[in-house]
C-alpha cells in the first residue's frame, strides 16, 4: 500500500525568508512523487516531481523538493518566498513497482507568506 | 493550448434533481480522473478510467457514474445529488496510468446541492 503524509496543516513565513512543506511517504518499492500547487479558486498546477536519479529537484516558480530515501521524505523548498507564493500545496506519491496505478495525494498545507 | 475543461463552472441545484459535470482534454491523454475536495479531507477520488470504456472506483464513488466513450471526454453523473455532494470537483488528466506522470487538472466545478 502507498501513503503520503503532510504533517503542517499550514505553514507561515515572512516574504524574503526561505520556506519549507513537508512530505513524508510509504511505498513498497521505489516512489514517483510529485508537488502540486493550488491557488484561490483554480485547479491544482503540477510544480515538480521526481522519478530517480538526483536528490534534489527543481521546479517551476524556483521551487525545489529533496528527496531523502533513508527518511522516506520529499520536502518543498524556496529559497526566498514570496506573497505571490501564498497557496495550497499538495504532495503526492506513487509506488513505481506497481500495485496501484493511482497516486494518493496528502491532505495539503496552506502556505501564507507575510508580508 | 494543452488544458483540462471543466463545465460548468458553479453550479446550484435540489436534492435529487440529475445532473452532469463535463470534462474535455485535449492532449490525447489516456487516464482521466474525478476528484471532490473537502476542507480537512484534502483530495478524493472519485473515479478514475484508464483508457476508453475502461473505468473503475476510486475511494468514494457512492452516489456518483461516470462514463468514457471518446477519449477525450470524461463527463461525471449525479443522478440523485444529495446535500452531502456539495463540494468542489475537479477532473484531471494524465498520459498514462501509473508510470511518473504528472496529472493536469480543471479549473473545478463548485456544485452547491440544497
Amino acid at each position: 500500500a502507498q501513503s503520503v503524509a503532510q504533517p503542517e496543516d499550514q505553514v507561515n513565513v515572512a516574504e524574503g525568508n526561505p520556506l519549507t512543506v513537508k512530505c513524508t511517504y510509504s511505498v513498497s518499492g521505489n516512489p514517483y512523487l510529485f508537488w502540486y500547487v493550488q491557488y484561490p479558486n483554480r485547479g491544482l498546477q503540477f510544480l515538480l516531481k521526481y522519478i530517480t536519479g538526483d536528490n534534489l529537484v527543481k521546479g517551476s516558480y524556483g521551487f525545489e523538493a529533496e528527496f531523502n530515501k533513508s527518511q522516506t521524505s520529499f520536502h518543498l523548498k524556496k529559497p526566498s518566498a514570496l506573497v505571490s507564493d501564498s497557496a495550497l500545496y499538495f504532495c503526492a506519491v506513487r509506488d513505481a513497482a506497481g500495485g496501484s496505478y493511482i497516486p494518493t495525494f496528502g491532505r495539503g498545507t496552506s502556505l501564507i507568506v507575510h508580508p | 493550448e494543452a488544458q483540462v475543461t471543466q463545465n460548468p463552472r458553479y453550479l446550484i441545484t435540489v436534492t435529487g434533481k440529475k445532473l452532469t459535470v463535463t470534462c474535455s482534454q485535449n492532449m490525447n491523454h489516456e487516464y482521466m480522473s474525478w476528484y471532490r475536495q473537502d476542507p480537512g479531507l484534502g483530495l478524493r477520488q472519485i473515479y478514475y478510467s484508464m483508457n476508453v470504456e475502461v473505468t473503475d472506483k476510486g475511494d468514494v464513488p457512492e452516489g456518483y457514474k461516470v462514463s468514457r466513450k471518446e477519449k477525450r471526454n470524461f463527463p461525471l453523473i449525479l443522478e440523485s445529488p444529495s446535500p452531502n455532494q456539495t463540494s468542489l470537483y475537479f477532473c484531471a488528466s494524465s498520459l498514462m496510468a501509473g508510470g511518473p506522470y504528472e496529472q493536469y487538472f480543471g479549473p473545478g466545478t463548485r456544485l452547491t446541492v440544497t
